[in-house]
């Protein structure tokens, strides 16, 4: 069975540091990965996808992720973070070649980023 | 302005009553779903609609029945609530149901069953 884990429920960083939210997921080929972000009082967002080809994937906001297969990680990292950046941010995977957008989500880490 | 309306943001309601979850899109997308999270655990996806046709419905329950009068519209009808049903309820759209296409997301409706 597919599903996603993200190891941190929550994260405290101090604005302008670096971050990273983990992800692994278990899956028995390639799926396609995402990260969503919920800011407070919106819906989610999607930051950025990975399908196919080049392991990192740049995403809005500085954003990008890196897909390691043999570690099953889809890690969602930072350079330097601003106070807006503090949400709730979700990974999810769909299987590859699966249809209807059914996504598995894993359970979100909240990022708090102190001024 | 948000481009998926939801509509309580908020409810309670009591054990054995029915409830309507509204969801409204003006993206013009031909894909809706519904998803939902439940204290503590990650977003389940329930149903897919496209083109007002039911695609997917991972949800055992019969009681959880999805509606949709218009394109842009896919309610959500819960008949004799459980206080397990309490949760958030998201709507979402894409342009088309096909893989792995971007999803948008309204901002939930919060229900509680008492």
């Amino acid at each position: 069975a597919q599903s996603v884990t993200q190891p941190d429920a929550r994260v405290t960083v101090s604005e302008g540091a670096s971050l990273q939210l983990r992800c692994k997921y278990s899956y028995s080929a390639t799926p396609y990965l995402f990260w969503y972000v919920q800011y407070p009082r919106q819906g989610l967002q999607l930051l950025l996808k990975y399908y196919s080809g080049d392991p990192v994937v740049q995403g809005v906001n500085s954003f990008e992720a890196e897909f390691s297969k043999s570690n099953s990680s889809f890690h969602l990292q930072k350079a330097s973070v601003h106070w807006s950046d503090s949400a709730v941010y979700f990974c999810a995977l769909t299987p590859y070649g699966s249809s209807g957008n059914k996504l598995i989500f894993g359970i979100g880490t909240l990022l708090s980023v102190k001024p | 302005d948000p481009k998926i309306i939801q509509k309580p943001k908020y409810l309670v309601a009591v054990t054995g009553s029915e409830k309507i979850l509204i969801c409204e899109q003006y993206l013009g997308h031909n894909a809706m779903y519904w998803y939902r999270q439940s204290a503590k655990k990650p977003l389940e996806f329930m149903f897919s609609y496209s083109y007002q046709k039911l695609m997917d419905n991972q949800t055992a329950s019969s009681r959880f029945q999805p509606q949709s009068s218009k394109k842009n519209h896919l309610d959500l009808q819960i008949t004799a609530l459980k206080p397990d049903d309490s949760a958030t309820y998201f709507c979402a759209s894409s342009q088309d149901p096909g893989r792995g296409g971007q999803l948008y997301f309204g901002e939930g409706s919060k229900l509680t069953v008492l």
